[in-house]
């Protein structure tokens, strides 16, 4: 079954170092890979996306990630954390449907704390 | 967000009742989806609808119903046959490139009490 792992829970950084997030898949075709952000009781927003070509994609706030098909991971990084990017991070993986449905399939989440 | 409303943000419900929670979109999007997230389990699929009057089941649909009269509207009832109703909700609707992009409200937080 497809599904996205992201093992860790919690991870906690020194504000200016730099960041890496891990993020596993499990789908049988191409996948369309996404990483979104929520800040505490807000909603997510749209960090970036993966769908073809390019493997090293680039998103906002300085963020990317890199899709290694060998490793089945899309993990996020940044080179200098700030302490603004405290928050959850989620890694997603598009799903078609038989029925031509569509939905995204998320991992558990990640919890990043920043230093000062 | 973006044209994505939910309401209320906070809400609190007696034990036994049903509440709805409103999410209303002015996208014109077709794709609706109401998501649950608890700490440390990421967002579950409750409900989605790709069109007016019909909508899917999702992971953990049980307990929950929903309705698609309009395009714009896609309430959640959490019914009293939700045993664990607390949780943090979220509304998307699907955009961008091929429609793959999610789009989130605010969300709802759901107290029992």
């Amino acid at each position: 079954a497809q599904s996205v792992t992201q093992p860790d829970i919690h991870i906690t950084v020194s504000e200016g170092a730099s960041l890496e997030l891990r993020c596993n898949y499990s789908y049988g075709a191409t996948p369309y890979l996404f990483w979104y952000v929520q800040s505490p009781g807000q909603g997510l927003q749209l960090l970036l996306k993966y769908f073809s070509g390019d493997t090293l994609v680039q998103g906002i706030k300085g963020f990317e990630a890199e899709f290694k098909r060998s490793q089945s991971s899309f993990n996020l990084r940044k080179p200098s954390v700030h302490w603004s990017d405290a928050a959850e991070y989620f890694c997603a993986v598009f799903l078609w449907g038989v029925d031509s449905s569509y939905k995204l399939i998320f991992g558990s989440g990640t919890r990043l704390l920043v230093r000062p | 967000d973006g044209g994505i409303t939910q309401s209320p943000k906070y809400l609190f419900r007696k034990e036994g009742q049903n509440v709805t929670l409103s999410c209303e979109q002015n996208l014109n999007h077709d794709a609706m989806y109401w998501y649950r997230q608890d700490p440390g389990q990421g967002l579950r699929l409750i409900y989605y609808s790709q069109i007016v009057n019909d909508f899917q089941k999702g992971d953990i649909a049980e307990g929950y119903s929903v309705s698609r009269e309009k395009k714009e509207s896609f309430p959640l009832t959490v019914t009293s046959a939700q045993k664990n109703p607390t949780a943090f909700y979220l509304c998307a609707i699907h955009g961008g490139s091929m429609n793959t992009e999610a789009f989130f409200g605010q969300g709802t937080r759901l107290t029992v009490v």
